[in-house]
């Protein structure tokens, strides 16, 4: 069975460019979770949401992180501007019910520079 | 709220010798606790989870942990460390009711030959 998935797996770009992070999450799952790990914070939980929807936003760093699910498959997380400080690797995971097992994707791991 | 200390941001053993890592909760409510492991470049795998029954759990790749009320621990140990295992590992804490999971900073497991 075909995991979380993420892309890209590697960004590298300049600080002010527009970054698009995406993940497509297992079929059937209704909850998806976006989360940031760096050396200095460990793991954060960015944003969840459940049956596309929104629930907790508070993870949220600054108004330049935003984040959508058109759909049932598929996630963006979107950082505009970018800032040196977003480097880090971001994670993709989802679940089936309130208390299921998160499963996660493989990363993005984002420099900027 | 809810929180949870992992003791040891770095444990080092040989291989053969048992692996214990540490990891303690706080919980106003009944918790559910896991624990996950993460290999390099990778996402976040589930070792094992403790929801309620028995207290000693018993995951993949030969670990387990016992949930412990009165000391508010969740260890995790294996008899015989394998090479294999060298990797990060991360406890977490959700409750019986929500699903927001909280995750330990991580401890970094070295196996020596």
């Amino acid at each position: 069975d075909a995991g979380v998935i993420q892309s890209p797996r590697h960004e590298v770009t300049e600080m002010g460019q527009e970054v698009t992070l995406r993940c497509k999450p297992i079929s059937g799952h209704d909850y998806l979770f976006w989360y940031r790990q760096t050396m200095m914070r460990g793991l954060e939980l960015l944003i969840y949401f459940n049956n596309n929807v929104p629930i907790d936003d508070s993870g949220m760093p600054e108004d330049r992180f935003s984040a959508k699910m058109p759909n049932a498959s598929f996630s963006t997380l979107k950082i505009q501007p970018s800032e040196p400080r977003d480097s880090a690797v971001y994670f993709c995971a989802s679940s089936l019910g309130l208390k299921g097992t998160q499963h996660f994707g493989d990363g993005t791991r984002l420099s900027i520079l | 709220a809810q929180s949870v200390t992992q003791l040891g941001s770095h444990v080092s053993v040989s291989e053969g010798a048992l692996v214990l890592l540490r990891c303690n909760y706080s919980s106003s409510v009944p918790p559910y606790l896991f624990w996950y492991v993460q290999y390099p470049n990778q996402g976040l795998q589930l070792l094992l989870k403790y929801t309620s029954a028995a207290t000693l759990v018993k995951g993949i790749n030969g670990f387990e942990a016992e949930f412990k009320k009165s000391e508010t621990s969740f260890h995790l140990t294996k008899p015989s460390a394998h090479m294999s295992d060298a990797a990060e590992y991360f406890c977490a804490v959700s409750d019986t009711g929500g699903f927001k999971t909280i995750f330990g900073a991580g401890t970094r497991l070295f196996v020596k030959a």
